[in-house]
């Protein structure tokens, strides 16, 4: 089975600074991995994912994650901020073989302040 | 807008009672996913359907249960309702059964007092 782990529950960071959520997964297989984030009183939204070929993934509103499969980390970041910024982030891990669903972290509470 | 429709937006019932959430995926997409998001457990995964078929279960209870219909929206039927089953039931769809498309609705709030 897979499982991950969010190592920062909260992140404040100043707008304008650059921001790295930390993720890390636990996997027996190949797996696909992903970012969500979830504003206030909304959905879940993809920011972006690997699935194969370049571990550097670009995603929506200038954000990035680099896959590293000897860390088994795939973590996020963004050079600067914005207060619109203030969210909570998801990483995601389901195996690339076959039909699983996808396994979520606890999630990290980025905080912008002005 | 991820074009994944979830009602009711918000539901407010007590304990023992039964509720039923919909969810209507994305135009053309065949699997339906439901979470439920608690501030304990986090985002835990309950079922899946595609096509109208069950493919896969998660942490759901026996209390619960869901269907989807030919017009591919789905039911999560909720019964004997626990102050503990308060949460926000979100569900997802994708195009196939695999999950590297998943968009997420906005969730039916379900508070149980």
């Amino acid at each position: 089975a897979q499982s991950v782990t969010q190592l920062d529950s909260q992140v404040p960071v100043f707008e304008e600074a650059p921001v790295e959520l930390r993720c890390n997964y636990s996997s027996s297989v190949s797996v696909y991995l992903f970012w969500y984030v979830q504003y206030p009183n909304q959905g879940l939204q993809l920011l972006l994912k690997y699935l194969s070929g370049s571990t550097l993934v670009k995603g929506i509103n200038g954000f990035e994650a680099e896959f590293n499969k000897s860390q088994t980390s795939f973590h996020l970041r963004k050079p600067s901020v914005h207060i619109s910024d203030t969210a909570e982030y998801f990483c995601a891990v389901t195996r690339n073989s076959g039909n699983t669903p996808l396994v979520f972290g606890k999630g990290t509470r980025l905080s912008v302040i002005a | 807008d991820s074009g994944v429709t979830q009602t009711p937006k918000h539901l407010i019932t007590a304990t023992g009672q039964r509720v039923t959430l919909r969810c209507s995926p994305r135009s053309g997409d065949l699997s339906v996913y439901w979470y439920q998001q608690s501030l304990d457990q986090g985002l835990q995964f309950l079922i899946q359907y595609y096509n109208g078929e069950e493919r896969a279960k998660g942490n759901i209870l026996e209390r619960f249960s869901a269907q989807q219909f030919p017009d591919l929206h789905s039911e999560l039927n909720l019964s004997s309702l626990e102050l503990g089953d308060s949460a926000l039931y979100f569900c997802a769809s994708s195009p196939r059964e695999g999950n590297t498309e998943a968009f997420f609705g906005q969730g039916t709030r379900l508070t149980v007092v």
